[in-house]
């Protein structure tokens, strides 16, 4: 099985509001990703675990959080939601070079 | 550092007629590319990947080539099918990152009609 689920698919949010997303694998991969897809624009990588170390990219250090309690579970915490978060967020893990994503979160900020 | 660009946000083809979809990429390293196929609310999926022991990568009826000399991985396929419609995006993995950051470009949507 190489399915990575996310839950939930669509997420509405009041800005101002916390948001916590969910990503599951049962691939047993140590690698587990966060991505962001803004339209007409490329996935942007937020940040990812290695086994239990958690790298975040630099411009977005300080804006998310994330955890993962275990190898399956991995996720995505936004303290106060603000309208430029709306977007649809994928997770995805790997062993190796090859990534398995998810189908997303669609998070809509009002 | 690491980028890639697709071109076309959009392709529109008649089905039956070929495919390329275009992708270019900046790397200091000599990186992986990836092409991976998004369909209507599915997860994406790896369609093609550069390294595949000295053969020409190809899947479901698509190929692709690494032209070091001009950082080309540009997708193909001979007959586009109804079913090809998705969103495609090119991925680039510097080979120094062990971790298997990937750099998408912003994809391109393939519309095939009848």
């Amino acid at each position: 099985d190489t399915t990575v689920k996310q839950n939930p698919r669509y997420k509405l949010a009041r800005v101002g509001k916390p948001v916590n997303l969910i990503c599951s694998q049962t691939m047993n991969h140590d690698t587990m990703y966060w991505y962001q897809k803004k339209p007409n624009q490329a996935p942007k990588l937020l940040l990812f675990y290695y086994d239990k170390i958690l790298n975040r990219e630099a411009d977005t250090f300080e804006k998310f959080q994330s955890s993962r309690p275990n190898n399956s579970f991995c996720s995505l915490y936004i303290g106060s939601a603000g309208l430029e978060y709306s977007a649809m967020y994928l997770c995805a893990s790997s062993r190796a070079l090859e990534q398995y994503f998810g189908p997303g979160t669609r998070l809509t900020v009002l | 550092g690491d980028s890639v660009t697709q071109t076309e946000g959009l392709v529109t083809l008649t089905e039956g007629l070929p495919v390329m979809l275009n992708c270019t990429y900046q790397s200091t390293y000599s990186p992986f590319l990836f092409w991976y196929v998004q369909h209507l609310n599915e997860a994406p999926k790896l369609l093609l990947k550069s390294f595949t022991d000295n053969k020409r990568p190809e899947h479901q009826g698509f190929h692709a080539t690494l032209h070091k000399s001009s950082s080309s991985f540009h997708l193909q396929k001979s007959s586009a099918q109804l079913s090809d419609s998705a969103l495609y995006y090119c991925a680039l993995s510097d080979r120094g990152s062990a971790l298997g950051r990937l750099h998408f470009g912003a994809g391109t949507q393939l519309i095939v009609i009848p």
